[in-house]
């Protein structure tokens, strides 16, 4: 079955620095790759999300890249502000398998003022 | 107000002690899943449902069932909780054949401790 390895578990940064968070999977067959903000005490949210078809995907600070053939995806924060701490957890799905979706373990975020 | 709501929001029993967790959704989503969230172990699936009568297991079924006899609901059932099953849980639930989007909707969660 499918597993996704998430790094690093913890990331600090100066407010205005980027963030890189790395995944990588292992089923080939994966074609939906999902990134996921959760707040402390908060449900996890979607934040952006990126199909196998697409090498790129970019909504303002927040950027996706994909790899398939070394099979990793890479979540980008730019600029990043005190309020984009919280913990980030990637996940990969075989769209053919419906709603199975596995995440990696999360990366705990802090922005420093 | 398009929502999933969790039943109940804290919960403390003893082992043994059959229990549900209700999940219902109101945006007619076709696919939904529990999860739970353990520290340093991120989110793991539990058991998904595709649709109506079509559940099929996650990566950590043992201990739990689950049913999808109405499209809006998908509760979870710990027959004869454990210790080990003390954690948070998320319900969740995804995609309807107009929006194409696999984009998963969660529950505000729900606490659990099994002494």
């Amino acid at each position: 079955g499918e597993n996704v390895e998430q790094h690093p578990s913890t990331l600090s940064v100066q407010e205005g620095d980027s963030a890189v968070i790395k995944c990588t999977y292992s089923d080939s067959a994966s074609n939906y790759f999902p990134w996921y903000k959760q707040e402390l005490g908060k449900r996890p949210q979607l934040i952006i999300d990126i199909r196998s078809n697409v090498g790129e995907k970019k909504d303002q600070r927040i950027a996706v890249t994909l790899n398939k053939t070394a099979k990793h995806f890479s979540l980008h924060i730019t600029e990043t502000q005190p309020e984009d701490s919280a913990v980030y957890f990637c996940a990969a799905s075989n769209g053919n398998q419906g709603g199975k979706l596995i995440f990696g373990q999360g990366t705990e975020l802090s922005v420093k003022p | 107000e398009a929502q999933v709501t969790q039943n109940p929001r804290y919960l403390i029993t003893v082992t043994g002690k059959k229990l549900t967790v209700t999940c219902s959704q109101n945006m007619n989503h076709e696919y939904m899943s529990w999860y739970r969230q353990d520290p340093g172990l991120g989110l793991r699936q539990i058991y998904y449902s595709m649709n109506v009568e079509v559940t099929d297991k996650g990566d950590v079924p043992e201990g739990y069932k689950v049913s999808r006899k109405e499209k809006r609901n998908f509760p979870l059932i710990l027959e004869s909780p454990s210790p080990n099953q003390t954690s948070l849980y998320f319900c969740a639930s995804s995609f309807t054949q107009t929006s194409g989007s696999y984009e998963q909707y969660f529950g505000p969660g729900t606490r659990l401790t099994v002494t």
